[in-house]
């Protein structure tokens, strides 16, 4: 089962570059998240999709931007590369419930180092 | 806004050595708490899903309970493939229906 497939699994970028993490999830799941972590600071949401077509802003959005492309991929771009921004990206899909019980599920995430 | 405190930070533990790690949480309205485990260069792995105060659930070596506060997460025998960081987060019924809070994590080392 692939799950959540996030692709590269390691860049490195200089100050300034723009560079797009991709994200696909094969169980048809609606939701769709993407989270930083940082040592020390836990997993913090960027930006999510409750479903196809739409986004919206999560806890640490600035400098970054997303799309839904469709209902299993969800980009995330950063398009001026800043030293801040050296985290580790996980994605996560969830499928969409009335009573919020579902799980989000990760993938193993892309290791981004700016230098 | 929902919180999530989990403690300790870190817990060494022997072999067989039973112990608990906390979560606790301040949220408005609870949906769910879930149990998440993290390896070393890996998306944490879903665990467990609590719903509301007196439930537990148990997979292998690990159980789960929950309280209108806190959850604890009851390691039984552990053994050196357990080591791990645990992370604990809540989706409250304020806000967005879709959003978790996670804690900091606890990372656990069991030696042989």
């Amino acid at each position: 089962n692939a799950g959540v497939t996030q692709t590269p699994k390691f860049q490195v970028l200089k100050t300034g570059q723009s560079m797009t993490l991709q994200c696909a999830q094969d169980m048809n799941h609606n939701s769709m998240y993407w989270y930083r972590q940082d040592p020390g600071m836990g997993l913090r949401l960027i930006y999510y999709s409750a479903s196809e077509g739409t986004t919206d802003k999560g806890e640490v959005p600035n400098g970054y931007n997303v799309s839904r492309l469709n209902k299993r991929e969800f980009s995330l771009r950063l398009e001026s590369a800043a030293p801040s921004q050296t985290s580790v990206y996980f994605c996560a899909s969830r499928a969409t419930d009335r009573g919020g019980h579902q799980p989000q599920h990760f993938g193993d995430g892309t290791r981004l180092s700016i230098l | 806004e929902d919180q999530v405190t989990q403690s300790p930070e870190a817990l060494r533990l022997q072999e067989g050595e039973s112990s608990s790690l906390n979560c606790s949480y301040t949220v408005s309205g609870l949906r769910g708490l879930f149990w998440y485990r993290q390896d070393p260069g890996k998306g944490p792995e879903f665990l467990f899903t609590l719903y509301s105060a007196g439930e537990e659930k148990e997979k292998e070596r690990l159980k789960a309970t929950l309280t209108k506060k806190e959850s604890f997460l009851h390691i039984t025998a552990p053994k050196p493939e357990d080591s791990a960081t645990y992370l604990c987060a809540v989706q409250g019924a304020g806000g967005s229906n879709y959003k978790l809070t996670f804690g900091k994590g606890t990372l656990l080392t069991v030696n042989p």
